[in-house]
């Protein structure tokens, strides 16, 4: 049972690059989230989505898109990538969104933009 | 809003030694408490949760944390710290006035040195 899998786990960009964050799990949850990581900032919500076919916006979706067409999969894409997207990226999944549910996270994607 | 404050950024405790990271946090609604950690290079891992019932709740990894209503905090401890607890630890709350959603603290750094 691999849990939650992230690729790829390093990546630079150029400003105005574009790319996919892949985020896979096998657990059949319904909830998947993206998280960004800022240093003292905690983990802020960029996307979530509450099955395939259904996504939503966190606290801090500009500049980024996701898309659920599968349980498993919930890919998040960055158009034209900058410097201010440079961050640790957490994919997440849970069960139910339950006020009690715990979170299971991947192992991130540190992305840097220069 | 919903909002978590963790007001050190790291606490230093020798081994052995009993360790308190502290977490206060403010809801509108009843908070539902979470403490995850991260070690270095992993995604966030679930520790302990508080929902109701008795304030002093035991996690993974003989930790523990109390809930206090009257000073909204949830302070995480252990009794004895072991240099394999330095990690990243993040205190969340949700509110079930506020879609269910999770929000993080800004995270403590533990360093245990033997």
């Amino acid at each position: 049972n691999a849990g939650v899998t992230q690729t790829p786990k390093f990546r630079i960009l150029k400003i105005g690059q574009s790319m996919t964050l892949q985020c896979t799990q096998d657990m059949n949850h319904n909830y998947m989230y993206w998280y960004r990581q800022d240093p003292g900032m905690g983990l802020k919500l960029i996307y979530y989505s509450v099955g395939a076919g259904i996504t939503d916006k966190g606290e801090v979706p500009n500049g980024y898109n996701v898309s659920r067409s599968t349980t498993e999969d919930f890919p998040l894409r960055l158009e034209l990538a900058a410097p201010s997207q440079t961050s640790v990226y957490f994919c997440a999944s849970s069960y139910s969104r339950a006020t009690n549910e715990k979170l299971f996270f991947g192992s991130g994607t540190q992305l840097s933009v220069l | 809003a919903q909002s978590v404050a963790q007001p050190e950024d790291q606490v230093n405790v020798a081994e052995g030694n009993p360790l308190t990271v502290k977490c206060t946090y403010s809801v509108s609604g009843n908070p539902y408490l979470f403490w995850y950690v991260q070690y270095p290079n992993r995604g966030l891992q679930f520790l302990l949760k508080y929902i109701t019932g008795d304030n002093l709740v035991k996690g993974s990894y003989g930790f523990e944390a109390e809930f206090n209503k009257s000073q909204t905090s949830f302070h995480l401890k252990k009794p004895s710290a072991l240099v394999s607890d330095s990690a990243l630890y993040f205190c969340a709350v949700r509110d079930n006035n506020a879609g269910n959603m999770l929000t993080f603290g800004g995270g403590t750094r533990l360093m245990v040195k033997p």
